[in-house]
């Protein structure tokens, strides 16, 4: 019962440092997301893929990029990482508009 | 731009008190979601509604959609320390896209 998980859970980057964020979901869903949640702002939408082979812009997409490597895998890149990128980004995934489920969340710190 | 905006943003109250938190907008969503997300986890879904004027109950938790669709509130009856935690609602804005509220933190002190 993995559901949805995300790699690594924690991580600290210094400015100007690449890395990519991992996500895998079990459930056969077409549709997967990456948010980022500050606080206060609530979730913030960053990629989204509504189907293998396409991915497109959300609300806050600078600075990222993304993957949908396969229907299982969508992975997020910070290529040069700020400050202002430090978060909690979050993985989810859906089959219909009324149910997203999430991992656990990547805690990122960029100093 | 679509908005929801969540209201209280932060609410303490004693074991077995009422409250009740809002989620309201300008615009009017098809459908109307209702998360709880804890300490160290992501966002679990309690409930969607669709229809305007729907009301659903989950245990003590009674939730209603606005009859224009542009509102919904979470009522929690007799509030147990187990029901603290973030609550997010979100719209459904198409292409399965959601807009987020900002969340209320909610603390059920025994």
């Amino acid at each position: 019962n993995a559901g949805v998980t995300q790699t690594p859970k924690f991580q600290v980057l210094k400015t100007g440092q690449s890395m990519t964020l991992q996500c895998a979901q079990d459930m056969n869903h077409n549709s997967m997301y990456w948010y980022r949640q500050d606080p206060g702002m609530g979730l913030r939408l960053i990629y989204y893929s509504a189907s293998e082979g396409t991915t497109d812009k959300g609300e806050v997409p600078n600075g990222y990029n993304v993957s949908r490597l396969n229907k299982r895998e969508f992975s997020l890149r910070l290529e040069s990482a700020a400050p202002s990128q430090t978060s909690v980004y979050f993985c989810a995934s859906s089959e219909t508009a009324y149910e997203a489920f999430f991992g656990q969340g990547t805690r990122l710190t960029v100093v | 731009t679509q908005l929801l905006e969540q209201s209280p943003q932060f609410l303490s109250i004693q074991e077995g008190e009422n409250l009740t938190v809002y989620c309201n907008s300008s615009s009017v969503f098809s459908s109307l979601q209702w998360y709880r997300q804890e300490p160290g986890e992501g966002p679990v879904l309690l409930v969607t509604v669709v229809t305007g004027g729907e009301v659903k109950k989950l245990k003590r938790l009674t939730f209603q959609f606005g009859d224009a669709r542009k509102d919904s509130s979470l009522h929690i009856t007799a509030a147990q320390p187990g029901d603290t935690g973030l609550y997010l609602c979100a719209g459904e804005a198409g292409d399965y896209q959601l807009i987020w509220g900002a969340g209320t933190k909610l603390i059920i002190k025994p």
